[in-house]
């Protein structure tokens, strides 16, 4: 039973455009929220988060957006780079501190 | 400061071999994780310890598998005997503190390869 869904396995983008990130969740308990970027043979670098207090954080061309009712989040990459580029995960945790993770989107940014 | 420091990054062994994972966390987190990730998937809890208390082991399989934090600083994960389904890349990661919502930050991780 996967409790945090990415279904979407990849998205192709125009340099400058909008990205679009999208994850459900299932588990009522987590909230905490997080996005990783992973580049091919590194380890996962942590890009933002969100606690379930909000439903909006900002930082710089990323941003991602909290609807509880609806168990969905969202990353927003504006505008996108073609440094952008990478598997970004979505993961949610709650009071175990314990992080679950999506399966992963690779996102590609076409100059 | 240094982040997550994992070794070796890469190792390939026959199987039926042991292997073993060195993880060095960042300075004063107490949190330490190691993940497992196979091809196309997220990565997935194996255990959890703070400081030298292995606080979450339900999906680390003991049979095989096994951990130490012996003085709550950098841990060992060993497999022995390994399988083939146990290619995938070993991930540790640490977080400071107790407090609500402290990042995980990972290092670069461990890549096994079992033939």
């Amino acid at each position: 039973d996967q409790q945090v869904k990415q279904n979407s396995p990849s998205l192709s983008v125009q340099e400058g455009r909008i990205s679009i990130l999208n994850c459900d969740y299932t588990n009522s308990m987590f909230d905490y929220f997080l996005w990783y970027k992973k580049y091919p043979a590194e380890g996962p670098t942590f890009l933002i988060s969100i606690s379930s207090i909000k439903d909006k954080n900002e930082d710089g061309r990323f941003t991602v957006f909290l609807n509880k009712s609806a168990k969905h989040l969202s990353l927003h990459i504006v505008p996108s780079q073609p440094g952008d580029s990478a598997v970004y995960f979505c993961a949610a945790s709650g009071s175990n501190y314990k992080l679950t993770f999506g399966k992963g989107t690779l996102l590609t940014v076409n100059p | 400061e240094a982040g997550v420091v994992q070794s070796p990054r890469y190792k390939i062994i026959e199987k039926k071999q042991p292997v073993a994972f060195w993880c060095n966390p960042i300075s004063g987190h107490n949190t330490l994780y190691w993940y497992r990730q196979n091809l196309g998937q997220g990565p997935e809890l194996l255990i959890r310890y703070e400081n030298e208390e292995a606080v979450d082991d339900s999906q680390l399989p003991k049979d095989r598998f096994s951990a130490e934090r012996l003085k709550g600083v950098d841990s060992t994960l060993k497999i022995q005997p390994a399988e083939l389904g146990d290619s995938a890349v070993y991930l540790c990661a640490s977080r400071s503190g107790t407090g609500y919502g402290n990042t995980i930050y990972f290092g670069e991780g461990s890549w096994l390869t079992v033939v």
